[in-house]
């Protein structure tokens, strides 16, 4: 069974920092383009990054660009979303999701973790 | 940026009827385009991609069609296990991958 589980939120002051973590299991997280989709209290879904399976692309929503970063280690299964220069409109439930591939492509997300909160407040 | 728009906002429907939720994508995404289902205090799950494919264990009264710009989601039967808030979400022309604002279907 494909679980992802995510860790790592909590109630931050603007301008901090914070590390988002996903674990992941039951299939070869290796093989998988991987994204961090976050949802604001009461709004809808919006795509923060990706990573390419080996690591060696990616990709950012402009309003996070330069201030987060996404990073994975695939011997530990792990996907991870550095976090910087917070501010209130960061504040979301962060979830961690697996791309499908088709021939190289990447397309839609199949399987979504729990989410973990990130507060942004001081 | 290909902004996606879906109406109605909310729909209220009663038990047994047909819903006919709509998106629209600012300019073609061919057929990549899939449609979540996220229920009250849960995470999104994938219910249809490829405009009209059913992903594994999605009931049968969950159908998608459309094509280009235009795209519907209908359930055939509304259940009272499908409340919830639908979203579309294109990924034709990446980055950023984009969804749709969100229909809350509302049971009568």
């Amino acid at each position: 069974e494909v679980q992802l589980v995510e860790s790592g939120g909590g109630l931050v002051q603007p301008g901090g920092s914070l590390r988002l973590s996903c674990a992941a299991s039951g299939f070869t997280f290796s093989r998988y383009w991987m994204s961090w989709v976050r949802q604001a209290p009461g709004k809808g879904l919006e795509w923060v990054a990706n990573i390419r399976q080996d690591g060696s692309e990616k990709y950012y929503v402009d309003s996070v660009e330069g201030r987060f970063t996404i990073s994975r280690d695939n011997a530990k299964d792990s996907l991870f979303l550095q976090m910087s220069s917070l501010t209130a409109e960061d504040t979301a439930i962060y979830y961690c999701a697996r791309h499908i591939t088709i021939f190289q492509v990447v397309t839609n997300f199949d399987h979504w973790g729990q989410g973990t909160q990130v507060t942004v407040s001081s | 940026e290909i902004v996606m728009t879906q109406s109605p906002a909310t729909l209220s429907v009663s038990p047994g009827e047909r819903a006919t939720l709509s998106c629209r994508a600012s300019q073609s995404v061919i057929s990549n385009l899939a449609w979540y289902q996220q229920k009250p205090g849960q995470a999104p799950r994938l219910l249809i991609y490829g405009a009209s494919t059913r992903a594994t264990g999605i009931p049968a009264r969950f159908s998608g069609s459309g094509s280009g710009t235009e795209f519907t989601l209908t359930i055939s039967s509304l259940q009272s296990e499908d409340l919830a808030v639908y979203y579309c979400q294109q990924y034709k022309d990446w980055p950023p991958l984009t969804f749709g604002g969100g229909t809350k279907v509302e049971i009568k």
